[in-house]
C-alpha cells in the first residue's frame, strides 16, 4: 500500500514551454502533498506544499508564478513549470502524506527528470 | 527552520562488516519525528528506519538501528551485515509535529559497499 507515482518520468522540453507533472497517490488519499527539487548527489530541497483545495505555499525563494501547483483532488497534486529555462533542469520528486494513520509519514513518487534544451 | 546535519559526505564499508552514519539536529521542539531514507541509483526515496521523539528505545529495523540522544540531539544509523544492495545515498530527516509535518532533510552520505 501507500504508492505515489508521477508522470511523466522523464521529459525533455525546449526553453520557453511548459511542462506539467503530476504526482498521483495510488491506493490512499493525501490531503497534503510536497514538491521537492534536487540535483545530482544533493540533497531534497523543499519547493512547496500543497493542500487540497487550497493555495500551495512555497518555500522562501520559489518562485511561485514559475512553478504552478494544483491540489485539484485528494489523489492529484500537479506541477507546471512555465516558461522553463535550461536552470530548471532537475530532478523534481513528489510526495504525499495520508489522511489517516500515520500523519507524519510521507510516500515518495519515483521521480520526474526534466531536462530543458 | 530546522537544521540537520550530516557530516559525511561519503562511507565506505566492506560487505558483512558494521557501517555507522551520523546525524545531528537542532530544534527547540519537544516532540518531533526522525527518519532514515536510502535512496539507492535509481532515486526512489525508501524509508529505512522512523524515531519518535517522545520513545525513548532506539528503533530497529532489520540490520538498521538507531541511536537516539535527544539531549545531544543526535540520531545516527547503524547498518549491520552490511550488503552489496545497501549501497545508497542516505538522508536524515526530521519532521515536527507542526508546519503540516514538513521533512528537513540533511546533505546525505553516500554509502559504498566493496564486495
Amino acid at each position: 500500500g501507500a504508492v505515489v507515482s508521477q508522470h511523466p518520468s522523464r521529459v525533455i522540453c525546449k526553453s520557453g514551454t511548459s511542462v506539467k507533472i503530476e504526482c498521483r497517490s495510488l491506493d490512499f488519499q493525501a490531503t497534503t502533498m510536497f514538491w521537492y527539487r534536487q540535483f545530482p548527489k544533493q540533497s531534497l530541497m523543499l519547493m512547496a506544499t500543497s493542500n487540497e483545495g487550497s493555495k500551495a505555499t512555497y518555500e522562501q525563494g520559489v518562485e511561485k508564478d514559475k512553478f504552478l501547483i494544483n491540489h485539484a483532488s485528494l489523489t492529484l497534486s500537479t506541477l507546471t513549470v512555465t516558461s522553463a529555462h535550461p536552470e530548471d533542469s532537475s530532478f523534481y520528486i513528489c510526495s504525499a502524506r495520508t489522511t489517516s494513520g500515520s500523519l507524519y509519514e510521507q510516500y515518495f513518487g519515483p521521480g520526474t527528470r526534466l531536462t530543458v534544451t | 527552520a530546522q537544521t540537520v546535519t550530516q557530516s559525511q559526505p561519503e562511507m565506505s564499508v566492506q560487505e558483512a562488516e558494521t557501517v555507522t552514519l551520523s546525524c545531528t539536529y537542532d530544534t527547540s521542539e519537544s516532540d518531533y519525528y526522525l527518519f532514515w531514507y536510502k535512496q539507492p541509483p535509481s532515486r526512489q526515496m525508501i524509508l529505512v528506519i522512523r524515531q519518535e521523539a517522545y520513545k525513548q528505545q532506539n528503533a530497529t529495523e532489520n540490520r538498521f538501528s538507531v541511536n537516539f540522544q535527544k539531549a545531544a540531539k543526535s540520531f545516527s544509523l547503524k547498518i549491520s551485515d552490511s550488503q552489496l544492495g545497501d549501497a545508497a545515498m542516505y538522508f536524515c530527516a526530521y519532521s515536527g509535529l507542526v508546519r503540516d509535518y514538513k521533512l528537513s532533510f540533511g546533505a546525505g552520505t553516500t554509502v559504498t559497499v566493496r564486495a
